[in-house]
């Protein structure tokens, strides 16, 4: 079946560059997604890609997706300590229900 | 716009008890969604909503029901409430499933089963 799958764990200092990675298995996915979820609160989009495109940038978040690997990674550059969240990789598959799978998050902690 | 509501915040229950999660649109959406949050697994979808009248199941249907009676409200019902229903429960809703179909999310209610 379909599945997402995230490291659960990635800790960096204030000013470096952070990487989350994801993999997935739906080779139908239309969009894929960043969600990032701050403590005590709901998911909120961060960013997306639709599944024609390799990369795409917006501000300091880049996301880059390989369709043959079925791998898509967010970059966050020069990371601020107010990045400190669990970012959560989800996918769409084809069907009309608008249906997402989520990977399990991770949780990036950013050091001053 | 208040988006999605979600009451109560917090709940305990004993086992075998009985409630009901509510889950408020004020965005027009069609389409919504209830998922399980628990430690390290991502989230789960339970029940999904396409429009009003209409519900179906999602991964992990057993031991809830939901009804969907308005295009605003979504409640999920927990009848004989066990340990395993013990998570973060999130409501969310969009308002198409074509396009980019963002998802809006609740605040979540934490629920414990003792």
């Amino acid at each position: 079946g379909e599945d997402v799958e995230q490291s659960l764990f990635l800790s960096v200092r204030e000013g470096d560059s952070s990487v989350i990675n994801c993999t997935y298995t739906d080779s139908s996915s239309t969009y894929l997604y960043w969600y990032k979820q701050e403590p005590g609160a709901g998911l909120q989009l961060l960013t997306y890609i639709f599944s024609n495109m390799d990369m795409k940038q917006d501000q300091r978040l880049t996301v880059l997706l390989n369709k043959k690997d079925k791998h898509l990674s967010l970059r966050i550059a020069d990371t601020q300590t107010g990045d400190s969240a669990i970012y959560f990789c989800a996918e769409r598959g084809s069907s009309n229900t608008g249906k997402l799978i989520f990977g399990q998050g991770t949780t990036l902690q950013v050091k001053p | 716009n208040a988006g999605v509501t979600q009451t109560p915040k917090f709940r305990i229950l004993k086992i075998g008890q009985s409630m009901t999660l509510q889950c408020t649109q004020d965005m027009n959406h069609n389409y919504m969604y209830w998922y399980r949050q628990d430690p390290g697994m991502g989230l789960k979808l339970i029940y999904y909503s396409v429009g009003a009248g209409i519900t179906d199941k999602g991964e992990v249907p057993n031991g809830y029901n939901v009804s969907r009676s308005t295009t605003e409200d979504f409640p999920l019902r927990l009848e004989l409430a066990a340990p395993s229903q013990t998570s973060v429960y999130f409501c969310a809703s969009s308002t198409t499933t074509s396009g980019i179909s963002e998802q809006f999310f609740g605040p979540g209610t934490r629920l414990t089963v003792l």
